[in-house]
């Protein structure tokens, strides 16, 4: 069964420094998600990603966050600075996009640490 | 505001028991429903949806009800497994870009 995958696992960084979180969605889906789950806490919306383009994205995403599908495969999450606040897991999504009701499936994530 | 939240946070069952999961939803708008069971060190793994223009739907063991008339929903478990023990999420859908609102979560343990 196709599945989403994401890079990698585990991601321990300095604080202020730049971290790119990698994520394939699975191949012939149109909607892109990236999500975040602070231990213990319910999983937040990030930024939603369709055509090139962000759809929507939450207060958390500011302009310290960027999104990119730099080739027809991957989806990035950048963050620019981080800070310590930035630890969490980090999950993508993606759906078929033939509808909003369709579901979105899951990668298993990236745990950032932010030292 | 947006908000979907769960009832009870913990939901502890004999194996062989049935389980039921609720919870409650604040968007009168939303019309797409998902429930999701995350097990420890993974992600939200896609449990059965539901549309706002149905009240059940049954999977395999599964059953979602939704009461859009009391914005409720619920996830029951048939002949619970220990397999089945992890944190169960239910996420409402509300606009085209199909962003997911989650609850806070219930954990469910099995107990042999």
């Amino acid at each position: 069964e196709p599945e989403v995958t994401q890079t990698p696992s585990h991601q321990v960084t300095q604080m202020g420094q730049e971290v790119i979180l990698r994520c394939v969605p699975i191949s012939n889906h149109l909607y892109f998600y990236w999500y975040r789950q602070i231990l213990g806490q319910k999983v937040e919306f990030l930024v939603s990603f369709y055509n090139n383009e962000i759809s929507e994205k939450s207060e958390i995403f500011d302009d310290q966050f960027s999104v990119e599908r730099p080739d027809g495969s991957n989806f990035t999450l950048k963050i620019r600075s981080t800070k310590l606040e930035d630890s969490a897991m980090y999950f993508c999504a993606s759906r078929v996009g033939t509808g909003h009701n369709q579901p979105q499936h899951f990668g298993d994530g990236t745990r950032l640490s932010i030292l | 505001g947006e908000s979907v939240g769960l009832h009870l946070p913990t939901l502890s069952v004999q194996e062989g028991d049935n389980s039921i999961i609720n919870c409650a939803y604040s968007n009168s708008a939303s019309d797409y429903f998902i429930w999701y069971k995350q097990e420890s060190g993974k992600g939200p793994q896609f449990i059965i949806d539901i549309r706002s223009n149905m009240d059940k739907r049954q999977g395999q063991r599964v059953t979602v009800l939704l009461n859009k008339t009391v914005k409720h929903l619920s996830l029951q478990i048939a002949a619970t497994q220990p397999g089945d023990s992890a944190v169960y999420f239910c996420a409402e859908v509300y606009n085209q870009g199909g962003k997911l609102i989650f609850g806070q979560g219930t954990e469910l343990s099995v107990k042999p």
